[in-house]
C-alpha cells in the first residue's frame, strides 16, 4: 500500500526547535517531489515547503522562510522538516504530501498524504 | 499569497447536488488550469478528488465534477451521500516561487 506516515510532532515552547519526519512505504520517494503542508486549528490548509526528487530545487512559504529547512534521505525513503525559532502561529497539524507523477511527468497536485503530526507551540 | 476564498459551509439532503466555489486571482486560479480539490475527514489523510480542474483520480466517483471560469473554480457533488460529509479544500498552482495556494476550506453537511 502506498502511504506516508508523519512523526515528530510535540508541544514546544516559543523559540524552540522540532524535527518532523515522514516515512514513505509502497513507493520510492527518490522518484517524487515532496511537500509539507500544514493546517492550523480552525483554518484551511497552507503549503509550507517543497523539494524536488534530488533536492535540486527547494521552496518555502514566506511565513517559514529562514526558520524551516526541508530535506530528504532517498535511501531511508524519508522526508524531513527541521523547524527552528518556532512561533505560536506555527501551531498546526503538519502533513507530508507527494506530488503526483506519471511516467516522469509531474502534475501540480499532491496525490498521497499522511494523517499528519501535531505541533503545538505554547509556553 | 492570499488564501483562495471558499464558502465556510454548504449543505444538502441526500440525493441533492451541492456546489462549492473557490475564488482566487489571475495569479493562481485564473492563470493556470491546475486546480485540485481534496476531501478531508477530520483526523484522516486528505484525499485527492479532482486535479487539473476536472480530472478524477482512479476510484473517485463521477458524482464529483469540477469546472473553472476566470478566477473561480467549482466543485459539484451530485447525488449527495452521507459519506460525502467532510471538509473540502481547493488548491491552485500559483507559480514556481510559491507553487501552491489553498482555499479557506468548506464544510459539507448532509442533512
Amino acid at each position: 500500500e502506498v502511504q506516508v506516515v508523519e512523526s515528530g510532532g510535540d508541544l514546544v515552547q516559543p523559540g524552540g526547535s522540532l524535527r518532523l519526519s515522514c516515512a514513505a512505504s509502497g513507493f520510492s520517494i527518490s522518484s517524487y517531489n515532496m511537500n509539507w503542508v500544514r493546517q492550523a486549528p480552525g483554518k484551511g490548509l497552507e503549503w509550507v515547503s517543497f523539494i524536488t526528487s534530488r533536492s535540486s530545487t527547494i521552496n518555502y512559504a514566506d511565513s517559514v522562510k529562514g526558520r524551516f529547512t526541508i530535506s530528504r534521505d532517498n535511501v531511508k525513503n524519508s522526508l524531513y522538516l527541521q523547524m527552528n525559532s518556532l512561533r505560536d502561529e506555527d501551531t498546526a497539524v503538519y502533513y507530508c504530501a507527494r506530488q503526483l507523477a506519471v511516467a516522469g511527468y509531474y502534475y501540480y497536485v499532491m496525490d498521497v498524504w499522511g494523517q499528519g503530526t501535531t505541533v503545538t507551540v505554547s509556553s | 499569497q492570499s488564501a483562495l476564498t471558499q464558502p465556510r459551509s454548504v449543505s444538502g439532503s441526500p440525493g441533492q447536488s451541492v456546489t462549492i466555489s473557490c475564488t482566487g486571482t489571475s495569479s493562481d486560479v485564473g492563470g493556470y488550469n491546475y486546480v485540485s480539490w481534496y476531501q478531508h475527514h477530520p483526523g484522516k489523510a486528505p484525499k485527492l478528488m479532482l486535479y487539473d480542474v476536472s480530472k478524477r483520480p482512479s476510484g473517485v466517483p463521477d458524482r464529483f465534477s469540477g469546472s473553472k471560469s476566470d478566477n473561480t473554480a467549482s466543485l459539484t457533488i451530485s447525488g449527495l451521500q452521507a459519506e460525502d460529509e467532510a471538509d473540502y479544500h481547493c488548491c491552485s498552482y500559483a507559480g514556481s516561487y510559491n507553487p501552491y495556494v489553498f482555499g479557506t476550506g468548506t464544510r459539507v453537511t448532509v442533512l
